[in-house]
């Protein structure tokens, strides 16, 4: 079945820093690509999108592309700041399933960026 | 403003008893989700819905249960018969086969 591993938090920055957080999926038809993030107490809020290969999502100073040789949809920020503290979550929805659009989660990269 | 709506926030329940948690959107979203997240993990697919009067169990369906007799409205019901229901209950709707899912604000569950 689908599945999406993500590299596991915490994930500890200075502000300014640059962020990767690494993300890579399996899937069996044609799945397009989502980054969530998560503040503390709160739902997830649509980060960036890639709805096929060689596409780049792009949001708030954040990137990431949507390699389909290497299965992986990496997130990337030159610069962060305190306030992008959160939980990142990398998800896939195939398109090649008849069951919906259901999303396949990884499992989360809490991220803390200090002053 | 359109949106999706969970109440309450915050819920308590004894054990052996049945609550139902509330989920309603006026995106006029066709499709609507309930996921569960314990700390620290991941969100697993509990039920899904894409149209009205149909719904489908997802990866962790047992203890638990939905009704979708309008298409604004998912309510889910975690029964006595969930063994570990404390969690973070989290519903999202979507419009079409594979747009982004919007999410609600969230339901913490905590059993007393």
């Amino acid at each position: 079945g689908d599945s999406v591993t993500q590299m596991e938090g915490p994930v500890t920055l200075s502000e300014e820093a640059f962020l990767t957080i690494n993300c890579t999926y399996t899937a069996t038809g044609y799945p397009s690509l989502f980054w969530y993030v998560q503040y503390p107490g709160e739902g997830l809020q649509l980060l960036l999108k890639a709805t096929k290969a060689d596409d780049k999502g792009s949001n708030k100073g954040f990137e990431a592309t949507y390699r389909k040789e290497t299965t992986s949809f990496h997130l990337e920020k030159g610069s962060v700041q305190v306030s992008d503290s959160a939980v990142y979550f990398c998800a896939l929805s195939d398109r090649g399933k008849a069951a919906g659009n259901k999303l396949t989660f990884g499992g989360g990269t809490r991220v803390l960026v200090k002053p | 403003d359109g949106g999706i709506t969970q109440s309450p926030k915050y819920l308590f329940r004894k054990e052996g008893q049945n609550v139902t948690l509330s989920c309603e959107q006026n995106l006029n979203h066709d499709a609507m989700y309930w996921y569960r997240q314990d700390p620290g993990q991941g969100l697993r697919l509990i039920y899904y819905s894409q149209i009205v009067n149909d719904f489908q169990k997802g990866d962790i369906a047992e203890g638990y249960s939905v009704s979708r007799e309008k298409k604004e409205s998912f309510p889910l019901t975690v029964t006595s018969a969930q063994k570990n229901p404390t969690a973070f209950y989290l519903c999202a709707s979507s419009l079409l086969l594979n747009t982004e899912a919007f999410f609600g604000q969230g339901t913490r569950l905590t059993v007393v």
